[in-house]
């Protein structure tokens, strides 16, 4: 198995862009998806592969990876957007999942 | 309208069982990749255990021998059968379809992403 690595906090100000990592040895095989989650909801699928949304995702979100490194961007955060941030891939072996320990955002 | 519907949580004592069930309405369970993923109180998400379409499972080092994930493709039903139960198997289990995309890029990796999640139900072990 692998771990991926996410920064446990991160701030923003109201309007401003934030990045949000991940790493890990599997990301050099496989892309991350990322999901965030809200206090008391269940996770919402917010990006996947080479910078792809779901529909319904605001274009202010955005991915990119490098490497063992996958990034989550939030071009002008807005208020709505503080919550906790998970990445996740298929680990090395490709049949099990992995998650990042999940990074907290706090829009001030 | 896709849905994932979680439930079957309860208090459970230490070394006992419960079976999780999660109903799916607007895909068929048996087509896709589906995976239980859960979340201990104040911790981050943790995935389960998995079931392709083709049958195939994988569990997580946390609950394998103890945990079973299956599913009745008659009522597009997915379950996680949970055994032995622990103090640390206390969570929020969720059930959630992994979706599956080609790159568009040549001889990268297919893109994978849990699109669907339900709502969650929530297992205590505790004595």
């Amino acid at each position: 198995s692998s771990e991926l690595t996410q920064d446990p906090a991160v701030s923003v100000a109201l309007g401003q862009t934030v990045r949000i990592t991940c790493q890990g040895d599997s990301l050099r095989s496989y892309y991350a998806s990322w999901y965030q989650q809200k206090p008391g909801q269940a996770p919402v699928f917010v990006i996947y592969g080479k910078n792809k949304r779901p529909s319904g995702i605001p274009d202010r979100f955005s991915g990119s990876s490098s490497g063992n490194t996958a990034s989550l961007t939030i071009t002008g955060a807005q208020a709505e957007d503080e919550a906790d941030y998970y990445c996740n891939s298929r680990d090395t072996s490709g049949n099990h999942l992995v998650f990042g320990g999940g990074t907290k955002l706090t829009v001030l | 309208e896709v849905q994932l519907v979680e439930s079957g949580g309860g208090l459970v004592q230490p070394g006992g069982s419960l079976r999780l069930s999660c109903v799916a309405s607007g895909f068929s369970v048996s087509s896709n990749f589906m995976n239980w993923v859960r979340q201990a109180p104040g911790k981050g998400l943790e995935w389960v255990a998995s079931m392709y379409s083709s049958g195939s499972t994988y569990y997580a080092d946390s609950v394998k021998g103890r945990f079973s994930i299956s599913r009745d493709n008659s009522k597009n039903t997915l379950y996680l059968q949970m055994n032995s139960l622990r103090a640390e198997d206390t969570a929020v289990y969720y059930c959630a379809r992994e979706r599956e995309w080609e790159s568009s890029d040549l001889f990268a990796p297919p893109y994978y992403g849990m699109d669907v999640w339900g709502q969650g139900t929530t297992v205590t072990v505790s004595s």
